[in-house]
């Protein structure tokens, strides 16, 4: 599967937009980009994934550039529970997931 | 409650004691994982389930042994463990397909695990 890079960390103002990049160059056709939040020492939680088009869910969007090499996690507002680790994954249909280190989001009052 | 149970939630054990780590999922799923994570480390990928079958142990020491005895149920056997040894044990399942409905793994919240 692909590597992605990710920001080590990011504050974040209470209730404004937090917009999370993740860099995967090396993403292939069949790949789809994952997001995951883990709050501390829970397991991580699902927010959203997609192939090539733009998704939006209850939790967050999903932008992905139309080369498919980078794409941006966004929440439209960011409340003080939405502090936690953001894990971007990439990940061939069948393959595992692997988590990297992720950006440790930080929401501030 | 993410329909991943694990207990216990905490676990304190000696080095020469032997214990088990169970997850039970109510999702319907047909295959399990187990992850470790030491303090300010990513998480490691254990073993891999599929239908109930061994399909992927990342070199993990003896000392870790799982079971699954069914789709619902998969367990973390443990002895002679190391301090080192000391993380949070999670379990995850998921249905084995990808797609639009596929939304990856669901994880359970863990099991902190020291050895002392």
């Amino acid at each position: 599967d692909a590597k992605t890079t990710q920001p080590p960390s990011m504050d974040c103002a209470e209730g404004r937009a937090a917009n999370l990049p993740c860099n995967h160059s090396t993403i292939s056709g069949n790949e789809y980009v994952y997001w995951y939040r883990q709050i501390h020492s829970q397991g991580p939680q699902y927010i959203i994934h997609g192939l090539k088009n733009n998704e939006t869910n209850e939790m967050a969007s999903l932008i992905i550039t139309e080369d498919r090499k980078s794409s941006t996690l966004i929440l439209p507002h960011a409340t003080l529970r939405d502090t936690a680790v953001y894990y971007c994954i990439v990940r061939v249909a069948g393959n595992q997931f692997y988590f990297g280190t992720g950006t440790s989001l930080t929401v501030i009052p | 409650e993410t329909g991943v149970t694990q207990t216990p939630r905490h676990l304190v054990m000696g080095m020469t004691n032997k214990k088990s780590l169970k997850c039970e999922q109510h999702l319907g799923h047909n295959a399990m994982y187990w992850y470790k994570q030491s303090a300010k480390k990513p998480l490691e990928l254990m073993f891999v389930y599929s239908l109930e079958e061994r399909v992927e142990n990342n070199s993990v020491p003896s000392r870790f042994s799982p079971e699954c005895p069914n789709s619902s149920h998969l367990f973390l056997h443990l002895h002679t463990l190391q301090p080192e040894d000391s993380a949070l044990y999670l379990c995850a399942s998921s249905q084995d397909r990808i797609g639009p409905a596929n939304y990856g793994y669901t994880f359970g919240s863990g099991t902190r695990l020291t050895v002392v």
